[in-house]
């Protein structure tokens, strides 16, 4: 079955500091992947996707890389902000788009 | 921009209390959904629906009941609620993208 793996928080980085949220994903075909954003007392945004492979999805300053070869799609920012503080979860869909599959989220907490 | 509402965004209530959560959305999409999200953050699949008259169960076992009797309304039922059952719930729909659109969710305290 499909699984999506992301690295456990919480983060918690100074304001400008670099980002990286590991993601890792097993799938049975070619998935699409995502990246949601969840502010707090609010529902899943959508941040970025890609849909095939060595696409890069950006949002924001956010950025992705659909990896195969090491099935992977690692988030990342070069200066976070306090307003970037949030969960983050990665996901995966299959083509035929039926499900999500979630990984259990990253809080990042960003200080002034 | 999606549009996926949910009703009410918060609700606290006695032990016992019938109550419905309420999502819509004005997308035309098939496919919905209602996770519930533990204080860990995880989100768990509860029910999901991908047409009218179609209703599943999720990963997560539930005691909630949902029904799909028009494509945008996809209602989410406790017949008495407990104290167990307090958790945020959130609804989404998928288009044909892939993409999946969340509602604000509904913050359920049952006393």
């Amino acid at each position: 079955g499909n699984s999506v793996t992301q690295m456990e928080g919480p983060v918690t980085l100074s304001e400008e500091a670099f980002l990286t949220i590991n993601c890792t994903y097993t799938a049975t075909g070619y998935p699409s992947l995502f990246w949601y954003v969840q502010y707090p007392g609010e529902g899943l945004q959508l941040l970025l996707k890609a849909t095939k492979a060595d696409d890069k999805g950006s949002n924001k300053g956010f950025e992705a890389t659909y990896r195969k070869e090491t099935t992977s799609f690692h988030l990342e920012k070069g200066s976070v902000q306090v307003s970037d503080s949030a969960v983050y979860f990665c996901a995966l869909s299959e083509r035929s788009a039926r499900q999500l599959t979630f990984g259990s989220g990253t809080q990042l907490t960003v200080l002034p | 921009e999606a549009d996926i509402y949910q009703t009410p965004r918060y609700l606290v209530i006695g032990t016992g209390k019938k109550i419905t959560l309420e999502c819509s959305q004005t997308m035309g999409h098939d496919k919905m959904y209602w996770y519930q999200q533990d204080p860990g953050m995880e989100l768990h699949l509860i029910h999901y629906s991908y047409g009218v008259n179609s209703t599943e169960k999720g990963d997560l076992s539930s005691e909630s009941t949902v029904s799909r009797i028009r494509t945008e309304h996809f209602p989410l039922t406790l017949e008495s609620a407990r104290p167990s059952h307090t958790s945020q719930y959130l609804c989404a729909s998928i288009g044909g993208s892939g993409t999946q659109y969340f509602g604000p969710g509904t913050r359920l305290t049952v006393l």
